[in-house]
């Protein structure tokens, strides 16, 4: 069985430009979480989807938006970003409380 | 609100040698608790859990943590290291309040590195 998926798995952008970043979880999956990495730091909560919609927000400007589609893939959109948003960005997939994470996508801001 | 602490940053050990990664935890409900390893350039890989019962949890490649309640820890062990487990371990703890998934909350991460 495949894995939760990312893309890009790179990327870069300049500050005040916009990005999104995507997930595919698990099959049979309807829950996907997002977690910001800063390099020597551990992950920090954003967001978590389940069924659409959201269940949770952490301490992140109203520049983070997410959404969840029928398909329960979801997006990550950073608007107008900071030199301070270059970090990698994990993507979960759960089921039963259990958090499964994708690969990542690192993103760095010049 | 949980808090997670990994008490030591960087734990340099010899080969062949035993290791110990120390967690505390702080909640004021019932937690579920994870250790989780991170390859350089690379995702997150659940290395064990507690959840419930038994409070010595084994897990993948030769790790094991034991849940003391008490103490509120659940320190990450393993008898004997090898070169392959140099990475960054994560301690963390999750919080259920009802059906599937709830936010997983980090510890800042200890580097094991593993001298020859």
């Amino acid at each position: 069985d495949a894995g939760v998926t990312q893309s890009p798995t790179h990327l870069i952008k300049t500050r005040g430009q916009q990005v999104t970043l995507r997930c595919s979880p698990i099959s049979g999956h309807k829950s996907v979480s997002w977690y910001q990495q800063v390099l020597g730091q551990g992950p920090q909560f954003i967001f978590q989807y389940y069924e659409k919609e959201e269940r949770g927000r952490g301490n992140f400007p109203d520049r983070f938006s997410a959404r969840q589609f029928p398909n329960y893939s979801s997006e990550l959109n950073v608007n107008a970003l900071l030199l301070g948003d270059s970090a990698l960005y994990l993507c979960a997939s759960s089921y039963r409380d259990l958090q499964y994470f994708g690969p990542g996508t690192r993103l760095t801001v010049t | 609100a949980q808090s997670v602490t990994q008490l030591d940053s960087q734990v340099p050990v010899f080969e062949e040698a035993p290791v110990e990664l120390r967690c505390n935890y702080s909640s004021s409900v019932s937690v579920y608790l994870f250790w989780y390893v991170q390859y350089p350039n690379q995702g997150l890989q659940l290395l064990l859990k507690y959840l419930s019962g038994s409070t010595l949890v084994k897990g993948i490649n030769g790790f094991e943590a034991e849940f003391n309640k008490s103490q509120t820890s659940f320190h990450l062990r393993k008898p004997s290291v090898h070169i392959s487990d140099t990475a960054e371990y994560f301690c963390a703890v999750s919080v259920t309040p009802y059906s599937s998934a709830s936010k997983i909350i980090f510890g800042s991460g200890t580097r094991l590195s593993i001298r020859p």
